[in-house]
């Protein structure tokens, strides 16, 4: 198995572009987790979805994050407009949430900088 | 709202040495509690786990073993080795969610 994969690896954009991560989860998973880690705040869980529907956003930090997931084998966290302080290394799970222990998968992170 | 509250790094040991990572934690029913690893320029992987009172998550060399009284969850290991040179998360799940809540984590460097 791939394991989970995002994309890219390393982003450098201006402030004011929109920014667009990406990431496949694992085959068969049916959750999906975004994660923002920063050294002031460590790591915060930004928004996951079950079976491709949004559960719990509330680590979204403003309007300007938005995440979809179209279909059980992609997902995007979008920043429009980017700003210096989002920048940080942004890591995909997956898990298969079947009841009991659901094990979560990372994926290698996407590092932003926002200048 | 639930917390986990590690102890700050970074810690710098040699090779063959006894580790200890302080994990406390509050949280407001009776959560899953987590060890997770991070190597350089990798995601986190999990190390260990426990899921109740008393249990003993164990993996790799590494102990933790789940203390309500102290509301605690310490990673230990006998003796360290160069390639356990990584960041480690202590981590708790609320049951009935899915969601984590993470410490700040702990780098931890093994010299030779």
């Amino acid at each position: 198995d791939a394991g989970v994969i995002q994309s890219p690896r390393h982003e450098v954009t201006e402030m004011g572009q929109e920014v667009t991560l990406r990431c496949k989860p694992i085959s068969g998973h049916n959750s999906l987790f975004w994660y923002r880690q920063t050294m002031m705040r460590g790591l915060e869980l930004l928004i996951y979805f079950n079976n491709n529907v949004p559960i719990d956003d509330s680590g979204m930090p403003e309007d300007r994050f938005s995440a979809k997931m179209p279909n059980a084998s992609f997902s995007t966290l979008k920043i429009q407009p980017s700003e210096p302080r989002d920048s940080a290394v942004y890591f995909c799970a997956s898990s298969l949430v079947a009841g009991g222990f659901n094990e979560q998968f990372f994926g290698p992170g996407t590092r932003l900088t926002v200048l | 709202g639930d917390s986990v509250t590690q102890m700050e790094g970074p810690v710098t040991l040699s090779e063959e040495a006894f580790l200890t990572i302080n994990c406390t934690y509050t949280a407001t029913g009776y959560p899953s509690l987590f060890w997770y690893v991070q190597y350089p320029g990798e995601g986190l992987q999990l190390l260990l786990k426990a899921t109740k009172a008393d249990d003993k998550g164990s993996n790799k060399g590494f102990e933790a073993t789940y203390r309500k009284e102290t509301t605690s969850f310490h990673l230990e290991k006998g003796s360290v080795q160069v390639s356990d040179s990584a960041v480690y998360f202590c981590a708790l799940r609320e049951g009935g969610s899915e969601k984590l809540v993470f410490g700040k984590g702990t780098k931890l460097t093994v010299n030779p």
